[in-house]
């Protein structure tokens, strides 16, 4: 069994400061973790993964993500936020193939000027 | 390379109506995935399908849903006599291979069902 838990389903930054959204997930087997985001109206977008290689992994736009086994967690950051962050973002969890991705309810990110 | 294209983008219907969701997937790929995202919940896995064939429907409610992902043409998620609980937004998602970790799933901008 697996599941993900995103620990805030909003957060508010302001543009220039860093952003961390948190991300804990539970998996009976050694797991691939992934986060996308969502602009309005488009589709998912891959921000980055971790399938068991390096535990940093670094993403598109800046953001990055690091694996920590002990604390069951693949929080997602970034330095610097930009207005167009602004979007919802999914944490996901697997430990096969496409049909079995089980998502989180996901965290809408506000950047304000 | 246009992606997955997903259509109608939005799709109004009344109770009882059928509900017929498209699914292009990028070209290449030949496994289609279908998710569901219901009103503050997350995406939750529905139906995987090859071509002309459905691998997993372990997501799929029982009754009114099927799906199909014939030889030629797109894959199709059809929904008969819609209910109230069915308003969700319906995603796509394609892949060249049964996706393995190191592999992606690409995923289309969704269908949004809203069923009056």
């Amino acid at each position: 069994a697996q599941s993900v838990t995103q620990l805030d389903s909003h957060v508010s930054v302001s543009e220039g400061t860093p952003v961390l959204l948190r991300c804990n997930y539970s998996s009976s087997y050694s797991p691939s973790l992934f986060w996308y985001v969502q602009h309005p109206n488009k589709g998912l977008q891959l921000l980055l993964k971790y399938t068991s290689a390096a535990t940093l992994v670094k993403g598109i736009n800046g953001f990055e993500a690091e694996f920590k086994k002990s604390e069951t967690s693949f929080h997602l950051t970034k330095p610097s936020a930009h207005m167009s962050d602004a979007a919802e973002y999914f944490c996901v969890v697997t430990t096969g193939g496409g049909n079995k991705l089980t998502f989180g309810t996901g965290t809408q990110l506000k950047v304000e000027l | 390379n246009a992606g997955v294209m997903q259509n109608p983008r939005h799709l109004v219907r009344r109770r009882g109506q059928e509900a017929r969701l498209r699914c292009s997937p990028m070209k290449g790929h030949s496994h289609v995935y279908w998710y569901r995202q219901l009103p503050e919940e997350g995406l939750k896995f529905m139906v995987y399908l090859q071509k002309e064939n459905i691998i997993d429907e372990s997501g799929m409610p029982k009754e009114r849903f099927s799906a199909e992902f014939p030889k030629e043409g797109p894959s199709i998620l059809r929904i008969q006599q819609v209910v109230r609980g069915d308003s969700a937004a319906y995603f796509c998602a394609s892949s060249p291979t049964g996706f393995s970790g190191a592999n992606v799933l690409t995923f289309g901008a969704g269908s949004r069902l809203t069923v009056l």
